[in-house]
Parts: structure tokens; C-alpha cells; sequence
């Protein structure tokens, strides 16, 4: 098993710009989680997923930020628009049942100009 | 709602020399308490979690409902213990992990 993947793992992009992140999950894996990782702020949770379904979004900066979790095996967090404190790493985690182990993927190192 | 505090950003140790990591937090319930450790260009992974009791790679943890503490301990650091730690903390019921700020520790060889 590869393990949590996501893509791109790196993006450069302009202010104003949209953008798409993208994590396939664990196979089997029913909790889907979308950090967000910068040096003030260390890692934080942004939303998670249990079977596909949105749960907890209150971590969600704001209404330019939007996730969806279409199957089980796809999930994208965009940002429209982008904006320069966007920059950051975004990481993508899975569980297999509540309260067990985390697994991140590499994350996506956005960088917003 | 719940709350992890990583009181150091950065953390230098000497190589053979002990090593703790702090980390406090602040919940009303039964919390259950990891260390996560990230490092250099790998990703974010599982080190311990309170309720397994057990030693990783030399490090050990134990909770302390009295101070709310979870520090993360090891008796003589390695250079390979350089990395990223991040103490986070779930609350009973929910499944989603609230983390601290992480601590950098470097290990001077």
C-alpha cells in the first residue's frame, strides 16, 4: 500500500487563483482529516470526512475555503480565491476507525505569490 | 474545547545526553494522548500513544492526569532523534486530534 496520497506536492500559484488539492485515502479507511501546517500556527485541522460525509468544517478559515469528499477513495480541499497567507503545507490524513492511528500523506507545499 | 501546549519551539540536546519534550494540556474529560513525529522530508507519523504504554525507539511517555502532562522522554538522545514533535490530544467521543504547536529537536553530535 502506498499510503495516503496526495497531489501536487508542491504548488506555486497567484493571488486570486484558484486552487485544488487532492488526497486519495487508505483503502478501507472510513475518516478522512485535511490539516493545515505554518510555522505560527503548527498544524491544524481544517475538516474531516467519516464515510464520505462531512463531519467537522469548524476548523475551515473561511468561505473561500471549501472541501468535498466524493467517494471514498477521493478527496479535494480547494481555495477560490487564493490569497498569500493561503501559503502553507497541507496535509492529508486517514483513519481506519475512530480514535486509531492517523496516517498523513506528504502534503502539498502551496505557495501563494 | 480542548488545548495542547508545547511550551518549546526549539529544543538543542547533545547527543547521549536526556531528552524531554513537554506538553500540557487542558480538557475536562478523559483524553487520550500521542506523540506524532515528523522527519526531515518524511511524513507525519504515529511515535507513541498513552494508552499502549509502550517504548519507541527509546522514547516513553506517561500521562499525568494531576499536572495534565504528557511529556515525551528518552534517556540518552541520538542523532536520529532529530526531527519535528507534535503532542496532540483526542477527546473521548470525537475522533479528530487537536495538536500542539510541535517541537523542534535538534540533536548536536
Amino acid at each position: 500500500d502506498a499510503g495516503v496520497i496526495q497531489s501536487p506536492r508542491h504548488e506555486v500559484t497567484e493571488m486570486g487563483q484558484e486552487v485544488t488539492l487532492r488526497c486519495k485515502p487508505i483503502s478501507g479507511h472510513d475518516y478522512l482529516f485535511w490539516y493545515r501546517q505554518t510555522m505560527m500556527r503548527g498544524l491544524e485541522l481544517l475538516i474531516y470526512f467519516n464515510n464520505n460525509v462531512p463531519i467537522d468544517d469548524s476548523g475551515m478559515p473561511e468561505d473561500r475555503f471549501s472541501a468535498k469528499m466524493p467517494n471514498a477513495s477521493f478527496s479535494t480541499l480547494k481555495i477560490q480565491p487564493s490569497e498569500p497567507r493561503d501559503s502553507a503545507v497541507y496535509f492529508c490524513a486517514s483513519s481506519l476507525v475512530r480514535g486509531r492511528e492517523q496516517f498523513f500523506g506528504p502534503g502539498t507545499r502551496l505557495t501563494v505569490l | 474545547a480542548q488545548r495542547v501546549t508545547q511550551p518549546e519551539k526549539l529544543l538543542s540536546v547533545f547527543k547521549g545526553a536526556p531528552v524531554e519534550l513537554k506538553c500540557n494540556y487542558s480538557y475536562s474529560g478523559s483524553p487520550e494522548l500521542f506523540w506524532y513525529v515528523q522527519y526531515s522530508r518524511q511524513r507525519l507519523q504515529l511515535l507513541l500513544r498513552h494508552i499502549s504504554r509502550e517504548s519507541i525507539k527509546g522514547f516513553t511517555a506517561d500521562l499525568n492526569k494531576g499536572e495534565t502532562s504528557f511529556h515525551l522522554k528518552k534517556p540518552f538522545a541520538q542523532e536520529e532523534d532529530s526531527a519535528m514533535y507534535y503532542c496532540a490530544l483526542r477527546p473521548s467521543g470525537p475522533s479528530q486530534l487537536t495538536f500542539g504547536k510541535g517541537t523542534k529537536l535538534s540533536v548536536i553530535p
